[in-house]
């Protein structure tokens, strides 16, 4: 079992429309949690980092549940430059290494 | 102008080459990491370095080496290059951390190399 799984996509969905993804970690020491997003072919960039109570960035909602050990990602009004590939990424101990999700492809359709 | 760059972007080499992939960045950050990434697969780290005298092997470190010329640069070698080594590479720094908390990774656009 990988230690951080998302479903590879890829989400076809209408411009204006909601999508969620989820991502799971098999972890339960994990300590911090990130959502990265990566455009085609290029590197990733830090979306958001997700907290315990749950954060909101604008269009941008990330969730974690520590109990089922999963994270999810839900973005609303979603826009043509949604369109990536959104990473999930877990810090797992306290020598900082990161543990990077294969990424869920999101296409957003006019 | 980026704040991480890679050289080369692209490379097709030959089995049994040597290669250097090189790394900069003007951000001032101690820490420099290398990863690779592969269709369907998360990026996975190959080395890491905290300043210029602290190198640490990552996940996949087999088959690579790496030399941090000075706080901005981080060249990763592959002695000897194999076809299962073509991949996207990735350069990437961050600021340093406490122990218990983290500091968003700035990433390179990447290396993307060809072992024939």
């Amino acid at each position: 079992r990988k230690e951080v799984e998302q479903d590879p996509g890829p989400f076809n969905v209408p411009e204006g429309a909601t999508v969620a993804f989820n991502c799971t970690y098999s972890n339960s020491a994990s300590q911090s949690f990130f959502w990265y997003r990566q455009d085609c072919r290029k590197e990733p960039k830090l979306l958001m980092s997700v907290y315990s109570s749950g954060n909101e960035d604008g269009r941008f909602t990330a969730q974690l549940n520590r109990a089922s050990q999963y994270i999810s990602l839900l973005i609303r009004d979603s826009k043509l430059s949604d369109s990536a590939t959104y990473l999930c990424v877990v810090k797992t101990d306290s020598n900082y290494q990161l543990i990077w999700g294969a990424g869920t492809k999101l296409i957003i359709k006019p | 102008d980026a704040d991480v760059t890679q050289t080369p972007r692209n490379r097709i080499t030959k089995t049994g080459k040597r290669i250097m992939l090189e790394c900069s960045q003007t951000k001032g950050h101690d820490r420099m990491y290398w990863y690779r990434q592969d269709p369907g697969l998360g990026l996975r780290l190959i080395y890491y370095s905290f300043d210029v005298k602290d190198i640490n092997k990552g996940e996949i470190s087999d088959g690579y080496s790496v030399s941090r010329q000075a706080q901005a640069k981080f060249s990763l070698s592959l002695e000897s290059a194999i076809p299962n080594q073509t991949a996207l590479y990735f350069c990437a720094t961050s600021d340093l951390v406490s122990t218990n908390s983290y500091n968003e990774q700035f990433f390179g656009p990447g290396t993307r190399l060809t072992v024939l």
